[in-house]
């Protein structure tokens, strides 16, 4: 069936680094989009990339929708303790719900 | 943050017992889905609803089965309870097909 795999699962960097998530998808995406989630919290909705080869930035994270759309990336420039988090990327499922990817927990150290 | 509520926020239950989750939105989305977090899986899909009385089943579904009565309220049901689904459970919104998602903010059950 239809999946969304993301990589790594967990990263730990030091304040300052920069930190990257890829998602992949077995199928092609009509759009992809990105959460974060925070430790104890609900996932909150960042973004959605719809078009083939398309960047967005929003201050220091850029995301990317590859050419053939199945496979995006986030990457944040210079962490910060206040990224820690979970990071999901979500594709829509044959039908009408998000196929959500295991997500990139993201641990930083000041 | 959107106007959608899950209630209760913490539950803790015996197995074999029926549990019924509750998710209610004021946004007048159409659509409303129930998500299930547990290590290593991420969010898994339970049940979704795309209009009042009309659900479909997601990849997780056994055990559990949903009612949407009215536009705002989307009821998740365990049947009867088994510790395997100890888990958070999300409920999310959509005002159309595929577009951002609203989360509320979970439920944590524990099934002993």
């Amino acid at each position: 069936g239809q999946q969304v795999m993301q990589i790594p699962q967990y990263q730990h960097v030091q304040e300052g680094e920069d930190f990257t998530t890829y998602c992949n998808s077995s199928t092609t995406l009509s759009n992809i989009q990105w959460y974060k989630q925070r430790p104890g919290g609900h996932p909150v909705f960042l973004i959605q990339l719809v078009k083939s080869g398309e960047v967005k930035k929003q201050k220091r994270l850029t995301f990317q929708f590859g050419e053939a759309k199945k496979n995006s990336s986030l990457h944040i420039t210079a962490t910060q303790t206040t990224d820690v988090g979970t990071y999901f990327c979500a594709g829509p499922r044959a039908g009408t719900a998000l196929i959500f990817g295991k997500g990139t927990t993201l641990s930083v150290s000041s | 943050d959107a106007g959608i509520t899950q209630s209760p926020r913490h539950k803790v239950t015996e197995t074999g017992t029926p549990v019924t989750l509750r998710c209610h939105q004021t946004e007048n989305h159409r659509y409303m889905y129930w998500y299930r977090q547990d290590p290593g899986h991420g969010l898994r899909l339970i049940h979704y609803s795309y209009g009042v009385k009309d659900t479909d089943k997601g990849e997780v579904s056994d055990g559990y089965s949903v009612s949407r009565s009215k536009t705002e309220d989307f009821l998740l049901t365990l049947e009867s309870a088994t510790s395997s689904q100890t888990s958070v459970y999300f409920c999310a919104i959509t005002a159309l097909e595929n577009t951002e998602a609203f989360f509320g903010q979970g439920t944590r059950l524990t099934v002993v």
